[in-house]
C-alpha cells in the first residue's frame, strides 16, 4: 500500500485563523480523500479530491469552510477556514486502491482551536 | 437509522478468548465491505475485506449476510495487542463511497 503522510502532525489556532493541511502520497493515485474524526466520534467524510477539478463535498461540507485542491496526483490540501472551538478534531487523509475501494489512511493532523 | 450499525461495546475479555463483532448496514445495495482497526490516537488501518463467502486470515474470520444485512468479526485467541476499537466499513453503491460504522472498543486484559 502507498506511504502517506500529513502535516502538521498536530497544530493549536486561535479562533478565526485558517489552517492548511498536507497530505503527501509516495506513488501516484487516482483517489484522494480528506475525513473528520471528532472526539470519540467514527470518521465522516468531508470530500473527495479530485485531480484537475473541483472537490467534491458530502452533505454539511462546503467550499468556503473547508478548500481543498490537489494539483497532481500525490499531493492534496485541506483548509479549515475561519477556525471556531467546533472544527477541533482529528483531520486524516486517505487514498483509494483496490478494486474493492479499500482506502489507506495518512496518520492524521490533530487541530485544537481555542 | 444509522447507515452502519455496530455493537456499542466496550467489549472486555481475558487473553485467549474468542470475541465476536457484529456489524449491519442499511443499504442493500452495498458493495464492498471492510474491518478496519483503529489504536488509541492513530489512523485506520485495513484489517480484512469481507467477502460474501466468508474470508479467514489467521486468528480473525469475516462474515456477510447479504439478506440480513449483516457483516460479522470474530477473533480467536485474542491478544493484549488486539485491544483498539474495531470499524465496520461499508462502500455503498459501488465506488469509493464509504461509510464507517461508530467502531467496537476491545480490550484484551493479561
Amino acid at each position: 500500500s502507498a506511504v502517506i503522510s500529513q502535516k502538521p502532525s498536530r497544530d493549536i489556532c486561535q479562533r478565526g485563523t485558517s489552517l492548511t493541511i498536507q497530505c503527501q502520497v509516495d506513488s501516484q493515485v487516482t483517489m484522494m480523500f480528506w475525513y473528520r474524526q471528532q472526539p470519540g466520534q467514527s470518521l465522516t467524510l468531508i470530500a473527495t479530491a479530485n485531480q484537475g477539478s473541483e472537490a467534491t463535498y458530502e452533505s454539511g461540507f462546503v467550499i468556503d469552510k473547508f478548500p481543498i485542491s490537489r494539483p497532481n496526483l500525490t499531493f492534496s490540501t485541506l483548509t479549515v477556514s475561519n477556525m471556531s472551538p467546533e472544527d477541533s478534531s482529528i483531520y486524516l487523509c486517505s487514498v483509494g486502491s483496490g478494486s474493492r475501494y479499500e482506502q489507506y489512511f495518512g496518520p492524521g493532523t490533530r487541530l485544537t482551536v481555542t | 437509522r444509522k447507515e452502519v450499525e455496530q455493537d456499542p461495546g466496550p467489549f472486555n475479555v481475558p487473553e485467549g478468548a474468542t470475541v465476536a463483532f457484529n456489524c449491519t448496514y442499511s443499504n442493500s445495495a452495498s458493495q464492498s465491505f471492510f474491518w478496519y482497526r483503529q489504536d488509541c490516537r492513530k489512523e485506520p488501518k485495513l484489517l480484512m475485506s469481507v467477502y460474501s463467502s466468508g474470508n479467514e486470515d489467521g486468528r480473525f474470520t469475516a462474515q456477510l449476510n447479504r439478506a440480513s444485512q449483516y457483516i460479522s468479526l470474530l477473533i480467536r485467541d485474542s491478544k493484549l495487542s488486539d485491544s483498539a476499537t474495531y470499524l465496520c466499513v461499508v462502500n455503498s453503491a459501488g465506488g469509493f463511497k464509504t461509510i464507517f460504522g461508530a467502531g467496537t472498543r476491545l480490550f484484551v486484559k493479561a
